[in-house]
């Protein structure tokens, strides 16, 4: 079975720091890694998706995050934080691409201060 | 073009009622799949629905159960509700043919049980 673990359920950075979102991941195959973002009141927005074509990975809002399986990790950074930033951010795992059903970790929360 | 929508987008029901969630799916999409997510946690994965058929499921009671419509939209029931069925429900759905089809989330229904 596959797991994720999200180092932090709370991070604050200040407005232009580096943002660093910590995901680790447990898969007995080859995963495919997604992060997320939630703002409050609404659903799931698709940042970026590990699909073994690259290991570093760039999604949208300038965010990017690299695969690396030596350490089973996907950690999500971005090199300027905005303050649109601020969201819940999650980190999924499936072994099927393609598959609906994804095991999700359990968020981190990114607060930005100005 | 409208993505997954959900009705109703709050609803408040006491213990041991019935709920039904509904969703249209984006356009397009065929594959639909449902998400509880409770407060402060992440998504998890509820059932799948593909051609009106019941694909994949999740570790939920069979309390928990759905239905998938011609035209893709769908529906998920909730039989005697308790306390901890209080959550975020998330409709998702995608194109199943196609290899670069991600999951679109719609906004979830709040659903309080008191």
């Amino acid at each position: 079975a596959q797991s994720v673990t999200q180092l932090g359920s709370h991070v604050s950075v200040s407005e232009g720091a580096l943002v660093l979102l910590r995901c680790n991941y447990s898969s007995s195959v080859p995963p495919y890694l997604f992060w997320y973002v939630q703002y409050p009141n609404q659903g799931l927005q698709l940042l970026l998706k590990y699909t073994s074509a690259a290991t570093l990975v760039k999604g949208i809002n300038g965010f990017e995050a690299e695969f690396k399986k030596s350490e089973t990790s996907f950690h999500l950074t971005k090199p300027s934080a905005h303050m649109s930033d601020a969201a819940e951010y999650f980190c999924a795992v499936s072994v099927v691409w393609g598959a609906q059903k994804l095991v999700f970790g359990q968020g981190t929360r990114l607060t930005i201060n100005p | 073009d409208a993505g997954v929508t959900q009705s109703p987008t709050h609803l408040i029901k006491t213990r041991g009622q019935q709920v039904t969630l509904r969703c249209s799916p984006k356009s397009g999409h065929d594959t639909v799949s449902w998400y509880q997510q409770a407060l402060g946690q992440g998504p998890q994965f509820i059932f799948q629905y593909y051609e009106e058929e019941e694909r994949q499921r999740g570790n939920f009671p069979d309390r928990f159960s759905g239905h998938q419509f011609p035209n893709y939209s769908s529906e998920l029931n909730v039989n005697a509700l308790l306390l901890g069925d209080s959550a975020l429900y998330l409709c998702a759905s995608r194109l199943t043919q196609g290899n670069d089809s991600p999951l679109h989330f719609g906004n979830g229904t709040r659903l309080t049980v008191t």
